[in-house]
C-alpha cells in the first residue's frame, strides 16, 4: 500500500540558508500535518492543512511557511536557518472521517544545519 | 509546561511478559488519545486509540486503559515480543485532529 512520501530524506544546510521539504500524502488523504522532532525531544506539531487550506497552526516559527497544493502534496519552506532548526521533520496525512482519525506518518526528513 | 508526559524514558521487559507504558496529561480538554510506535529511521506508526467515552480499548496483544479522573492512560502489551522493541509515543488531542505528543518511552524486550 502507498505510504506518505517525504523528500529529501536527508538535507544539510548552512546557517541563514533556506530549505524546502516536500510531503506527498497517501492517495485520497485530504489533510497533511507537519511535525518537528529535535534531538531527544518529542514531536512538536507545526502546522496542518485540510483541502489546501491551513487548518491549524502550532509552534511554527515565523521563518517557516507551508502550503498544500492542488494535488494535496505539501511543502514546508524554511528560511534564515538556525542551528536549532536541526531536527527530524515528519509529515503525516489523514482522511477526514477515517477510522480512529489515524495519522499516517512519513519516514521524515533529517535536516542538519551547520 | 508539557501537556503530555511519559515519565519513564525507558523500560526493559523479558519476552513473554507484560509491558506497561504509562502516560499522563494535564489538559482536561483532551478527549482522544493515540499510541504510536517508532522504529529508528522510520516515522511513527499508529498502534491503538481510545476516546474519552471509553475506559478500555483492546486490539490483539495491545490494550489501552484510560482513567479520566486521574488524567492517566496506559498501554499494555501482552505477551511482549522482541519485535515490540521501539519508542512508544502517547499523543492526545482535543477534538481528534492535531495531536500533542509525549516525549516517548523506549521499550526493550529482551529475549
Amino acid at each position: 500500500a502507498a505510504g506518505v512520501i517525504q523528500s529529501p530524506r536527508h538535507l544539510i544546510k548552512e546557517k541563514r540558508e533556506t530549505a524546502t521539504l516536500k510531503c506527498y500524502p497517501i492517495p485520497r488523504h485530504d489533510t497533511v500535518y507537519w511535525y518537528q522532532q529535535g534531538p531527544g525531544q518529542d514531536p512538536q506539531f507545526l502546522i496542518s492543512f485540510y483541502e489546501k487550506m491551513q487548518s491549524d497552526k502550532g509552534s511554527i516559527p515565523d521563518r517557516f511557511s507551508a502550503q498544500q497544493f492542488s494535488d494535496y502534496h505539501s511543502e514546508l519552506n524554511m528560511s534564515s536557518l538556525e542551528l536549532g532548526d536541526s531536527a527530524l521533520y515528519f509529515c503525516a496525512s489523514s482522511r477526514l472521517g477515517a477510522r480512529d482519525n489515524e495519522q499516517f506518518f512519513g519516514p521524515g526528513t533529517r535536516l542538519t544545519v551547520l | 509546561d508539557q501537556q503530555v508526559k511519559q515519565n519513564s524514558p525507558s523500560l526493559s521487559v523479558q519476552e513473554g511478559r507484560i509491558s506497561i507504558l504509562n502516560c499522563d496529561y494535564t489538559n482536561s480538554m483532551f478527549d482522544y488519545f493515540l499510541w504510536y510506535k517508532k522504529y529508528p529511521a522510520e516515522g511513527p506508526t499508529f498502534l491503538i486509540s481510545i476516546s474519552s467515552i471509553k475506559d478500555k480499548n483492546e486490539d490483539g496483544r495491545f490494550t489501552v486503559f484510560l482513567n479520566k479522573s486521574a488524567k492517566h492512560l496506559s498501554l499494555h502489551i501482552v505477551p511482549s515480543q522482541p519485535g515490540d522493541s521501539a519508542v512508544y509515543f502517547c499523543a492526545a488531542s482535543a477534538g481528534g485532529q492535531n495531536f500533542v505528543f509525549g516525549p516517548g518511552t523506549r521499550l526493550s524486550v529482551l529475549p
